[in-house]
């Protein structure tokens, strides 16, 4: 089975602090995601991988950049944590697409619930 | 940007009922995933499809490509079940999910 892991279930840091998120997947799947989920407003896209070294700005990048220097980890970083990145951040990970059919399914780790006080 | 409309937002049902939520989308597409959220868990894909139905134990979608609609059917609802459905669609390498439907069974 796909194992997808991230670093921490639960994670509480202060207003300011550089935070690292880190996420690793055992499935040699080329493409990364990171996603926060928020009541009311489902899973939004912040930053996505699909090779080493490559990213791409989801839908909500501001405040957050991503580094993926190995092909099985991809790290999220909030550069200066903010109460307002109080969230469920959720990473995920899924194999290029299959004869050009886009949007192979996602395999997501746990999620880590991060309070920014 | 592929718009995901789930209905309804919020569901209960008695155990052994027969449950329907819906997905409509604004843009053509060449598959359609439903995931399953329990509280406190990670996400699970439950199908993948592309055209017609598929079905999973008592899980059975359905895709309309024409009417750019999908449904999730849940037969013989059981406490178990009690989860957020969530529709998403292809969007480049990434996916565009609905908000999410949150089913609760009881007893």
């Amino acid at each position: 089975d796909v194992k997808v892991t991230q670093s921490s279930r639960y994670l509480v840091k202060r207003t300011g602090e550089k935070v690292f998120l880190e996420c690793v997947q055992d499935m040699d799947h080329e493409n990364m995601f990171w996603y926060r989920q928020d009541p009311g407003l489902g899973l939004r896209l912040i930053y996505f991988s699909y090779d080493v070294k490559m990213k791409e700005k989801g839908d909500i990048p501001e405040g957050y950049s991503v580094s993926r220097e190995k092909k099985e980890r991809f790290s999220l970083i909030l550069e200066s944590a903010s109460t307002n990145q109080t969230s469920m951040y959720l990473c995920a990970s899924s194999p290029l697409p299959d004869r050009g059919l886009m949007g192979q399914p996602q395999h997501f780790g746990d999620g880590t619930r991060l309070s920014i006080l | 940007k592929n718009e995901v409309e789930q209905s309804p937002q919020n569901l209960t049902a008695q155990e052994g009922e027969f449950i329907t939520i819906n997905c409509s989308y604004s843009v053509g597409i060449s598959a359609l995933h439903w995931l399953q959220q329990h509280p406190g868990g990670g996400i699970v894909s439950l199908f993948m499809l592309s055209s017609g139905k598929k079905k999973h134990g008592r899980l059975i979608a359905t895709i309309n490509i024409q009417e750019k609609h999908s449904s999730l059917h849940i037969t013989a609802s059981h406490p178990r079940d009690s989860a957020v459905y969530i529709c998403a669609v292809p969007s480049g390498y990434a996916l565009n999910f609905g908000k999410g439907t949150s089913l609760l069974v009881t007893p």
